[in-house]
């Protein structure tokens, strides 16, 4: 069983609408991913953190996705206006610094923008 | 630009059968290779691991990898498939910068 835990496991948003998944990665692991996978098993990496700090993050320059690591609290990723096309699973993976780059992921959050 | 290759999107072999998935990665290095499986409504269990040391790598239920340098290439192995087995397997690298480079899976069917 994933010690990386996902929530919700699926949600279902009309195109506009805000959506947004939590992330709670394994106990002692400071680097975390989001992950987005397509119904043609795509993925496309869209950020990942180490403690609350953005290591690395694709150009968001629509701006629709943000995400955030606070310290105490679930990781999250957020999509402010829902469109079709964001119709996704989305993974979150956390890792050991220094681990040989193992990513153990969550069971996903499945999106469907209707 | 990093890629990984899985040319084989489907698979069906009959229980009890020898299994190879392949996966061909692109980097002029040794990158860390990774195989997932992923079961359905489910996210990404990781099979085994490969950055250095012996070409072939032990994973969890029986399945190993054998890396080649020479014909970049981890092509995933299992002696005998079980119907349980059937899902969708991913090969993956990365090149120390963290990201996941995966291929589009191939997915295995075994026949009961």
């Amino acid at each position: 069983n994933s010690k990386v835990i996902q929530t919700p496991r699926y949600l279902v948003k009309g195109q506009g609408q805000k959506a947004k998944m939590r992330c709670i990665p394994e106990k002692g692991h400071p680097v975390v991913f989001w992950y987005q996978q397509n119904k043609n098993n795509e993925f496309k990496f869209l950020i990942n953190f180490q403690n609350q700090e953005v290591l690395q993050q694709i150009d968001m320059t629509e701006k629709r996705f943000s995400a955030e690591c606070p310290s105490n609290s679930p990781c999250s990723l957020e999509i402010q206006s829902s469109e079709a096309g964001d119709s996704a699973l989305y993974l979150c993976a956390s890792s050991q610094q220094n681990s040989g780059n193992t990513l153990y992921f969550g069971e996903g959050s499945r999106l469907i923008v209707v | 630009a990093q890629s990984v290759t899985q040319p084989d999107a489907r698979v069906t072999v009959s229980e009890g059968a020898s299994l190879q998935l392949r996966c061909k990665y692109s980097y002029s290095g040794t990158p860390y290779l990774f195989w997932y499986v992923q079961y359905p409504r489910q996210g990404l269990q990781l099979l085994l691991k490969y950055y250095s040391g012996d070409p072939v790598v032990q994973g969890v239920n029986g399945f190993e990898a054998e890396f080649s340098k020479s014909n970049s290439s981890f092509h995933l192995r299992k002696a005998s498939v079980h119907w349980s087995d059937s899902a969708v397997y991913f090969c993956a690298q990365s090149n120390m910068g963290y990201k996941l480079t995966f291929g589009t899976g191939t997915s295995l069917l075994v026949d009961p």
